[in-house]
């Protein structure tokens, strides 16, 4: 069964260094987002992006975060310049359709991110 | 806004019991509706939607919701608990023409033998 995958499944990295994580959403996909989950707190959309567009984006998505779809199957989140606030568990995921709130978004297993 | 509360952080129940996981959703418009699950180290995996076709959604593995528009509730059931629903599970809201899902809080499941 086709599944989104992530890398790395952790990372440590230190404040003020710029972090890629990576996402392959399943192939058939248009439609990518990425959410967040800071340990003990809620998942929390961060933005989606179709058609090489951000097509909605959360307060969370600040200057310091960016997208890409670099290629035909990854889709990156960039943060330039980390703080330790962004220690979380990052999730990808991709839905075939977007934007009719109906559509189903499948899941990756997510990249742990800590920021010392 | 649209939000989603669920009630309990942490259910526990025995082997064969019933599991009932409260979720109440606050949306201005009809929304759709959501439960996912996350077995430790991996995604969400979604059980069930509804979007407005049947009040009663069957999901995967024996899980149902009943989506009651006058109590604003989406709750999660199943009638006997197995010790592989050991999870965490999340309700979640999202509206016509959006992007984004909203998610509870959680709750973590853990079935006693």
């Amino acid at each position: 069964e086709p599944e989104v995958t992530q890398t790395p499944s952790h990372q440590v990295t230190q404040m003020g260094q710029e972090v890629i994580l990576r996402c392959v959403p399943i192939s058939n996909h248009l439609y990518f987002y990425w959410y967040r989950q800071i340990l003990g707190q809620k998942v929390e959309f961060l933005v989606s992006f179709y058609n090489n567009e951000i097509s909605e984006k959360s307060e969370i998505f600040d200057d310091q975060f960016s997208v890409e779809r670099p290629d035909g199957s990854n889709f990156t989140l960039k943060i330039r310049s980390t703080k330790l606030e962004d220690s979380a568990m990052y999730f990808c995921a991709s839905s075939e359709e977007g934007g009719s709130g109906s559509e189903t978004q499948y899941f990756g297993p997510g990249t742990r991110l800590l920021v010392l | 806004a649209q939000s989603v509360t669920q009630l309990g952080s942490h259910v526990s129940v025995s082997e064969g019991a019933l599991v009932l996981l409260r979720c109440n959703y606050s949306s201005s418009v009809p929304p759709y509706l959501f439960w996912y699950v996350q077995y430790p180290n991996q995604g969400l995996q979604l059980l069930l939607k509804y979007t407005s076709a049947a009040t009663l959604v069957k999901g995967i593995n024996g899980f149902e919701a009943e989506f009651k528009k006058s109590e604003t509730s989406f709750h999660l059931t199943k009638p006997s608990a197995h010790m592989s629903d050991a999870a965490e599970y999340f309700c979640a809201v999202s509206d016509s023409g959006g992007f984004k899902t909203i998610f509870g809080a959680g709750t973590r499941l853990f079935v006693k033998a």
